[in-house]
């Protein structure tokens, strides 16, 4: 089957807009995790979904960051106002797993490279 | 905390061994590998998982001392394809639900 998909796969920003980046996962996977990896360094983590449910968004930068799986697939992450710091490739992942300590691996898409001028 | 990789960077001719160290000063549930490429998405290498086990598929495996809150992967016979950013990911009870990466290991293989 498919693996993970994103859309777009590249993204130019002014300063200031608002973007929206799309997560596919893996159909039947229950967990989706999104990460934020600058250049030259390795992915970090922003928000953790099981099915529906945001059960962690302690990694997101600021208020200006919001993501949503309303109905525990497809997943959007938004960011409003956005910053030259915003710049990143942004990964989603998903899993099989409901648990996170079920040691399932993630599966990680291509990446949306979101660059803001 | 950001687990630290070991070395940076490393050259290798084909067919030499390699040895890539990942510590943590947090106690670990789990430890992740993966390998990336240039302009792609991380791929999953293999998990371990407390209570010190060892890992391999090919020529590629790895070790997780719990104690230490060490994992080392070790790459034998290096091919060409192995060539890649190698990044360790871990899991501590407690902490966020995602997996927290080092910043890699950069992995140059020479024909």
């Amino acid at each position: 089957g498919a693996g993970v998909s994103q859309s777009p796969r590249y993204k130019v920003a002014k300063r200031g807009q608002d973007v929206a980046l799309r997560c596919d996962p893996i159909s039947g996977h229950v967990s989706l995790f999104w990460y934020q990896q600058a250049l030259g360094q390795g992915p970090e983590f922003l928000t953790y979904f099981q099915n529906e449910a945001q059960l962690d968004k302690s990694g997101l930068p600021s208020d200006r960051f919001f993501a949503e799986r309303p109905e525990g697939s497809v997943s959007t992450l938004k960011i409003q106002r956005t910053q030259q710091e915003d710049s990143a490739v942004y990964l989603c992942a998903s899993s099989l797993a409901g648990d996170i300590f079920r040691n399932n691996e993630q599966f990680f898409g291509p990446g949306t490279r979101l660059t803001v001028l | 905390q950001q687990p630290v990789q070991s070395p940076q960077a490393v050259i290798l001719r084909e067919g030499e061994d390699a040895v890539i160290n990942c510590s943590s000063s947090k106690a670990l549930y789990s430890v992740h590998w993966y390998r990336q490429k240039h302009g792609e998405a991380p791929v999953f290498l293999m998990i371990l998982l407390k209570g010190g086990e060892q890992k391999g598929h090919d020529k590629i495996s790895a070790s997780f001392n719990e104690k230490k809150q060490q994992s080392s992967l070790y790459l034998t016979a290096s091919q060409l394809s192995y060539s890649g950013t190698y990044f360790c990911g871990t899991l501590s009870g407690g902490g966020a639900d995602g997996l927290t990466f080092g910043k890699g290991t950069h992995l140059i293989i020479q024909p």
